[in-house]
């Protein structure tokens, strides 16, 4: 079964902190991705990654930085935490090239600063 | 640039009525993709359906099916007698073929569905 984990549902950071949203999927798909999900905008892309150590930045990647050092892991990074990412964060992978490249997602990270 | 618009903010149904969610969409492109998903309040996204631009009849997955309409650029989500299950928030997505794989979302339709 598809399967894509993010390791925390919610969070709470104070303003300035470095924050850890780590994702893992266990179907060997090349592409990761992180959302950011706000009320009336639906989900935006802050960075994808179709390949080890590969990176490319999303529509608002200002802010977040991401880490991927094995094909199964993938992390966005916050290095100073603002009031103005409060938001839900979701993690999604798919496989690169297949024809209906479905993303699978995982079931989110509601982060709070404060 | 690609844009999708879901102008329905939230639709509230009867159990067992059928329902459309509306989707619009824009691009260049002449390869793309056109996918929907449903967010429960668990927070998962949840993959419904997909139809592909060259694909010649729409595309069905149980009690989805999909209404596209290339020549007005729509996608709409329609949901057969619908259950109490299917409250949700609906996100369309499109996904150009050429493209990094990226998908780009509508702002997604809350429905409510009431006994």
């Amino acid at each position: 079964d598809v399967k894509v984990t993010q390791s925390s549902r919610y969070l709470v950071k104070r303003t300035g902190e470095k924050v850890f949203l780590e994702c893992v999927q266990d179907m060997d798909h090349e592409n990761m991705f992180w959302y950011r999900q706000d009320p009336g905008l639906g989900l935006r892309l802050i960075y994808f990654s179709y390949d080890v150590k590969m990176k490319e930045k999303g529509d608002i990647p200002e802010g977040y930085s991401v880490s991927r050092e094995k094909k199964e892991r993938f992390s966005l990074i916050l290095e100073s935490a603002s009031t103005n990412q409060t938001s839900m964060y979701l993690c999604a992978s798919s496989f690169r090239g297949a024809a209906k490249n479905i993303q699978y997602f995982g079931a989110g990270t509601r982060l709070s600063v404060l | 640039a690609q844009k999708i618009t879901q102008t329905q903010p939230g639709m509230f149904v009867q159990e067992k009525e059928a329902v459309t969610l509306d989707c619009t969409y824009d691009t260049s492109d002449p390869s793309y993709g056109l996918f929907w998903y449903k967010q429960p309040s668990s927070g998962e996204m949840i993959f419904l359906i997909y139809q592909g631009s060259y694909d010649q009849q729409n595309a069905t997955e149980g009690r989805y099916s999909l209404n596209f309409q290339k020549a007005r650029k729509s996608a709409n989500l329609v949901i057969s007698a619908s259950q109490l299950g299917d409250s949700a928030m609906y996100f369309c997505a499109m996904r150009v073929i050429q493209g990094a794989q990226k998908l780009v979302f509508g702002q997604g339709t809350r429905l409510t569905i009431n006994p």
